[in-house]
């Protein structure tokens, strides 16, 4: 069974640029979440999505959004890059939203310049 | 006050020795614990999922939730050099409130010497 997975993997961007990355579930997975992972932060929520609607949001500016399709996979936005941008952001899969055990995807690597 | 206190480390142990990372949490909501585990430029890899006070094993590892003291451990027997890694202790709430929304710990960074 294929685990979650994440592209592109890693990418470059320059400030005031936008990006959109991409998650797809495991197989059978209908909730979807989004974090980034900086050295200075750690792990931090940015949002899920359930059936194709957003269930939770971190704080996080408007410039962070995201969707989910009725396929489950999922993709998020950034726009108006920032330096402070620059992070892994790790998309993580559930089966649904009943407390069970959720997986991460192997990230992609932002770095803004 | 950070919701999820992890102490960063570095922790340094030599290959065959017992392993204990802990956590510390505010939260009361906080009912599903988790560990993961991080190799360099990785994603985390889910080892442990605890839902109740008590002790759950699996092989090398035990986790133990003690919810009276806000208090969550990982133990690692028979350390080997390949669990050299960050290991991350992950919490969340109800999930008709909260759904899946993890909060993390700083992560540990364990290095196992052969």
């Amino acid at each position: 069974k294929a685990g979650v997975t994440q592209t592109p993997r890693y990418l470059i961007k320059t400030r005031g640029q936008q990006v959109t990355l991409s998650c797809s579930p495991i197989s059978g997975h209908r909730s979807v979440s989004w974090y980034q992972q900086t050295p200075g932060q750690g792990l931090q929520f940015l949002f899920e999505y359930f059936s194709e609607t957003q269930r939770n949001k971190g704080n996080f500016p408007g410039r962070f959004s995201g969707r989910q399709f009725s396929n489950s996979r999922s993709e998020m936005n950034v726009s108006t890059l920032e330096l402070g941008d620059s992070a892994l952001y790790l998309c993580a899969s559930s089966p649904d939203n009943s407390g069970n055990t959720i997986y991460f995807g192997e990230g992609s690597w932002l770095t803004v310049v | 006050q950070k919701e999820v206190e992890q102490d960063p480390g570095p922790l340094s142990v030599p290959e065959g020795a017992i392993v204990s990372l802990n956590c510390t949490y505010s939260n009361s909501a906080f009912q599903y614990f988790m560990w993961y585990r991080q190799y360099s430029r990785k994603g985390p890899e889910l080892l442990m999922y605890t839902y109740s006070s008590g002790n759950k094993e699996d092989g090398r590892f035990t986790a133990q939730v003690d919810k009276s003291s806000k208090y969550i451990s990982l133990f690692i027997r028979d350390s080997q050099p390949s669990d050299s890694a960050t290991y991350l202790c992950a919490m969340s709430a109800r999930r008709e409130t909260s759904g899946s929304r993890l909060t993390f710990g700083e992560g540990t960074q364990l290095t196992v010497n052969p």
